[in-house]
């Protein structure tokens, strides 16, 4: 299975911009890049996801590497409800089915 | 809005009883999946299941079994509960076939074994 690099923990102030990066140098042609964050006592929840190009959606931005080999999850502007793991993942494509590999996350901090 | 929904937040057992925990979607989704939670550790992918009475092993599937004899259910059984089962546990969906779709998590339970 393709893994993913994440850094334990960041920091972010609020209304300030925060990027997440994301190391996969195994991955493969086929695969996707997710990102889903979790809030506290809650489960996982989708954020983004792409192949290939940049992705914008509401809730964020997703910069790929023209390699694919890392990619960076962007917060435009952090708010203290951002505050939480985020997880990095590749839909690693085996049978042709989904099968998501969550690794340790990055826990974000937002201060006030 | 679409639901994931786990049987129990909370749940305490006795080692060696017989654990169910339930998952039920309300999104049609072929795809169901069975993680647990452990610090330090991210989401680890137990049992997953692509059809109704299809099961898959994941990464982590010793000391557990799955049931899916109905679509929008996929139980998650613990034959004889040990200590290190306590955990948090995660049901996931998702629609069929494709990479690029996103999985949607239930809230989870948390088992003690005591």
């Amino acid at each position: 299975d393709a893994k993913t690099t994440q850094p334990n923990s960041m920091e972010s102030n609020e209304e300030e911009p925060v990027h997440l990066p994301c190391n996969h140098s195994t991955i493969s042609g086929t695969d996707y890049i997710h990102w889903y964050r979790q809030l506290p006592s809650q489960g996982p929840e989708y954020v983004i996801h792409g192949l290939t190009s940049n992705v914008n959606n509401r809730m964020a931005s997703l910069a790929i590497a023209e390699d694919r080999k890392s990619s960076t999850l962007i917060l435009h502007r952090a708010t203290l409800r951002d505050a939480a793991v985020y997880y990095c993942i590749l839909r690693d494509f085996d049978t042709g089915g989904f099968k998501t590999i969550f690794g340790a996350g990055t826990r974000l901090f937002v201060k006030a | 809005d679409v639901k994931v929904t786990q049987s129990s937040r909370y749940l305490v057992k006795r080692t060696g009883e017989k654990v169910f925990l339930e998952c039920v979607q309300d999104m049609d989704h072929e795809n169901m999946f069975w993680y647990r939670q452990d610090p330090g550790l991210g989401l680890r992918l137990i049992y997953f299941s692509y059809d109704v009475k299809m099961k898959e092993k994941g990464d982590i599937p010793e000391g557990y079994s799955v049931s899916r004899e109905k679509k929008e259910r996929f139980s998650l059984i613990l034959e004889s509960a040990s200590t290190n089962q306590t955990s948090m546990y995660l049901c996931a969906s998702s629609s069929p076939g494709q990479m690029n779709t996103e999985a949607f998590f239930g809230q989870g339970t948390r088992l003690t074994v005591v």
